[in-house]
């Protein structure tokens, strides 16, 4: 069965300061992966996603993630957060079995510090 | 403008009562789900359906029942039979059996007990 681990459960950064979210995975196959944030409150808004093709994804708000297929992970990255980017953030990976169905992690909560 | 819309957005619920949860979307998908979000534990799907008329139980449908009659609602019903109701409900709707389409999240429905 296919699984997503996030290992940082909070992450703290000074603003301007980069920014590394850790995401593996677990499936047989080639997967298809997501990264979504969730300010509170709110629904999920997907940031970006990578299929096939070029590993090196960009995605809405100036993110990026990077497809390893030898690790195994799916990391997002952000040159300069902003205070804005505090939020909740998920990977998610899925596959085209029947139905899309996509396993989330348990989310990494951000926290921008001026 | 397409997308979901979850009501209400705060829902009380007194012991042994069922309550509905709704969901409408526009976007013209095909496919809805229904997830259930618990501090700490990321998304977990309570069912699917992939069309009109039909749907699936996910990881944890004990509790809650669904109907499809219409391709744009997807009520969910949080039945007296679901012991620990209190979370955060999230419905999201993707065009189906597409190559890792992604999903579209609406705002949620925050469920208590009173």
């Amino acid at each position: 069965a296919q699984s997503v681990t996030q290992p940082d459960i909070h992450i703290t950064v000074s603003e301007g300061a980069s920014l590394e979210l850790r995401c593996n995975y677990s499936y047989g196959a080639t997967p298809y992966l997501f990264w979504y944030v969730q300010s509170p409150g709110q629904g999920l808004q997907l940031l970006l996603k990578y299929f096939s093709g070029d590993t090196l994804v960009q995605g809405i708000k100036g993110f990026e993630a990077e497809f390893k297929r030898s690790q195994s992970s799916f990391n997002l990255r952000k040159p300069s957060v902003h205070w804005s980017d505090a939020a909740e953030y998920f990977c998610a990976v899925g596959y085209s079995g029947g139905y899309q169905k996509v396993t989330f992690g348990i989310g990494t909560k951000l926290q921008v510090i001026p | 403008d397409g997308g979901i819309t979850q009501s209400p957005k705060y829902l009380f619920r007194k012991e042994g009562q069922n309550v509905t949860l709704s969901c409408e979307q526009n976007l013209n998908h095909d496919a809805m789900y229904w997830y259930r979000q618990d501090p700490g534990q990321g998304l977990r799907l309570i069912y699917y359906s992939q069309i009109v008329n039909d749907f699936q139980k996910g990881d944890i449908a004990e509790g809650y029942s669904v109907s499809r009659e219409k391709k744009e609602s997807f009520p969910l019903t949080v039945t007296s039979a679901q012991k620990n109701p209190t979370a955060f409900y999230l419905c999201a709707s993707s065009i189906p059996q597409g190559i890792g389409q992604p999903q579209h999240f609406g705002d949620g429905t925050r469920l208590s007990i009173l």
